[in-house]
């Protein structure tokens, strides 16, 4: 089944820490984002990426970190820099004409 | 800056009756997505609608599209409990380019269909 994956489900994180979220797609689709949402609001977003080895920040960009090796996968580093990292991460991916945008099921971020 | 605004936020309406959410946003666009989310998940595409006058149904949901009043609309026919959700509308931002774009999301429509 073709489809997006994201793990862990759950992440418990102490203050300084750094941590990563997974993000794979075999979708076979260019585009890939990283949104974040906080309770009763919209999705923001944090980094998308067009094509490997190049990405773009989104409205929230700070205190987050993003690579692009292969076109399947898209990790998000929450760094020690953002202050208020508590929130659900969403990735997606979308073909390139129609931008529909498809969803993982989400990682839940909780800092200590 | 694009701002999408839902209204209302939060609807309880009783099975079988009719309702409608609205979606209206800043600037120019011409592509306007509808998803919904069930509480705790992520979520799952409901719409793309790619130009004024698009409609689009799928079962008791019908979404429509009018750019020139920057405007869509969800209409919900003859509620049924199963449609109990959040449904957020989300505009990407007309830049006359293909491929990887932002979309902008409204604050989502919490939706509460009672028995």
């Amino acid at each position: 089944d073709g489809g997006i994956t994201q793990s862990p489900k759950y992440l418990f994180r102490k203050e300084g820490q750094n941590v990563t979220l997974s993000c794979e797609q075999n979708l076979n689709h260019d585009a890939m984002y990283w949104y974040r949402q906080d309770p009763g609001q919209g999705l923001r977003l944090i980094y998308y990426s067009q094509i490997v080895n190049d990405f773009q920040k989104g409205d929230i960009a700070e205190g987050y970190s993003v690579s692009r090796e292969k076109k399947e996968s898209f990790p998000l580093t929450v760094t020690s820099a953002q202050k208020n990292p508590t929130a659900f991460y969403l990735c997606a991916s979308s073909n390139s004409y129609y931008n529909e945008q498809f969803f993982g099921p989400g990682t839940r971020l909780t800092v200590l | 800056e694009l701002k999408v605004e839902q209204n209302p936020l939060f609807l309880s309406m009783q099975e079988g009756k009719n309702y409608t959410i609205y979606c209206n946003y800043s600037t120019t666009s011409d592509r306007l997505y509808w998803y919904r989310q069930d509480p705790g998940k992520s979520l799952e595409s409901l719409f793309v609608l790619l130009s004024n006058g698009a409609v689009k149904q799928e079962g008791r949901l019908m979404a429509s599209l009018d750019t020139k009043a920057r405007l869509s609309t969800l209409h919900i026919t003859a509620a049924v409990h199963d449609l109990s959700a959040t449904y957020f509308c989300a505009v990407t931002p007309l830049s006359g380019i293909q491929g990887a774009q932002k979309l902008v999301f409204g604050q989502g429509t919490r939706l509460t269909i009672n028995p």
